[in-house]
């Protein structure tokens, strides 16, 4: 079945250090792929997506890039802030299904 | 534009008591999706709606877990004789049409804690 793994939290940063939680997935056909942040006590945020393979997703100084020969989309960014602290859901959609199937998470922290 | 909107926020209550959920779509979305997150994990899907119609349900428990999306009002999810293992957090999310290219727009959330 489609699923999504991602790499194991709480995950923790000092402020400006280079970030990358690893994600794959597994799934039928050509999915998109997501990526979901959320904030303490609130819901998930789209933080940015990509639909066909080697597409570059990018929003906030977050980059992730679709790749079909590792079924990877790793999320990256340069240099965190202490706002960036929150949970990150990657994720994936096919296109025989509306619904989206989430990875567990991974708790981010960053240290000023 | 107000994005999803659901209420309560915070719900509380006690075994066999009955929870309802609301859950007002984006101005212009026809879609609306049930997602429940289990402390420390991630979401998953329940039910999926359009106006007065179930499409796809296959996350929903068997048993009483229901939901609906009438041609007026919010989309509920109700959840009957509530169990300590019903506690979670409920979002609902919303989309204007259904395709792969689609965004779901997500709710804050209700958190249902039974006691």
């Amino acid at each position: 079945g489609n699923s999504v793994t991602q790499m194991e939290g709480p995950v923790t940063l000092s402020e400006e250090a280079f970030l990358t939680i690893n994600c794959t997935y597994t799934a039928t056909g050509y999915p998109s792929l997501f990526w979901y942040v959320q904030y303490p006590g609130e819901g998930l945020q789209l933080l940015l997506k990509a639909t066909k393979a080697d597409d570059k997703g990018s929003n906030k100084g977050f980059e992730a890039t679709y790749r079909k020969e590792t079924t990877s989309f790793h999320l990256e960014k340069g240099s965190v802030q202490v706002s960036d602290s929150a949970v990150y859901f990657c994720a994936l959609r096919t296109s025989s299904a509306s619904k989206i199937i989430f990875g567990s998470g991974t708790r981010l922290s960053i240290r000023p | 534009n107000a994005g999803v909107m659901q209420n309560p926020r915070h719900l509380v209550r006690r075994r066999g008591q009955e929870a309802r959920l609301r859950c007002s779509p984006m101005k212009g979305h026809s879609h609306v999706y049930w997602y429940r997150q289990l402390p420390e994990e991630g979401l998953k899907f329940m039910v999926y709606l359009q106006k007065e119609n179930i499409i796809d349900e296959s996350g929903m428990p068997k048993e009483r877990f229901s939901a609906e999306f009438p041609k007026e009002g919010p989309s509920i999810l109700r959840i009957q004789q509530v169990v300590r293992g019903d506690s979670a957090a409920y979002f609902c999310a919303s989309s204007p049409f259904r395709g792969i290219e689609d965004t779901q727009y997500f709710g804050p959330g209700t958190r249902l804690t039974v006691l």
